[in-house]
């Protein structure tokens, strides 16, 4: 199985700070892979898909790059709307695996 | 607008079984793959497998092997989810996901919707 290592697992950032979350693979994924924002209560939704997509009517501030094993996921600048937790998904492998998830919590 | 509606909660004893739906509607059901994923209370995410609802071929996870069983029924447009020997592990929430078309055609979105889920408890 592909492992995912997210980091950091929780981060605490105010309004207008620009923050970044990492994905590494424990091999070549080539691009297959998402970034998801999940809400309490909700499920995940889809943000960044093909590693550096966004998709349809997700805020532009969201942006994700990377290819191989080394990704990032970046919001430009944080709003409130922005807490939640982040997950990042590879599909290029049998099992799918979603990495550990990052707890952001606006200060 | 694209819609998975999720059955409701559901209380299991341990060794029981618990089959679940997923109603599509909004698109063409057997047009898009369906996936199961799992949460367990305040935890992460866990792929469970798909299934092709055009001619019904799936894949599970290695750790659901012998217990998962995704099938469908085009006319209603609903897939089901039978996850069987419930232990008290089995204790999450559960959605189903579609793997979409990208907006330019070329390619697909993986889990562009999901349902509300299903919370399935397992206790004796």
């Amino acid at each position: 199985d592909v492992q995912m290592t997210q980091s950091p697992s929780s981060l605490s950032a105010s309004v207008g700070d620009r923050v970044t979350i990492t994905c590494q693979a424990s091999q070549d994924i080539n691009v297959f892979l998402n970034w998801y924002q999940q809400k309490p209560g909700e499920a995940p939704k889809v943000l960044i898909y093909d590693a550096s997509n966004l998709q349809t009517g997700v805020p532009s501030r969201f942006s994700g790059s990377g290819s191989g094993t080394d990704f990032t996921f970046t919001i430009s600048s944080l709003r409130p709307e922005d807490s939640g937790t982040y997950y990042c998904l590879q599909y290029d492998n049998l099992p799918y695996t979603f990495g550990q998830g990052t707890k952001l919590e606006i200060k | 607008q694209v819609r998975l509606e999720q059955s409701g909660a559901e209380v299991k004893k341990p060794g029981a079984s618990v089959k679940l739906s997923c109603k599509a509607s909004g698109y063409s059901f057997s047009g898009n793959y369906l996936h199961w994923v799992r949460q367990v209370p305040g935890l992460g995410l866990e792929w469970m497998g798909w299934m092709n609802p055009d001619g019904g071929a799936t894949a599970y996870a290695q750790n659901f092997q012998g217990r998962l069983t995704m099938t469908r029924d085009t006319s209603i447009s609903t897939a089901y989810m039978e996850l069987t020997s419930l232990t008290s592990d089995d204790t999450a929430m559960y959605y189903c996901a579609r793997v979409g078309l990208r907006p330019d055609g070329y390619g697909y979105v993986v889990f562009d919707y999901w349902g509300q889920g299903t919370l399935v408890t397992v206790s004796s």
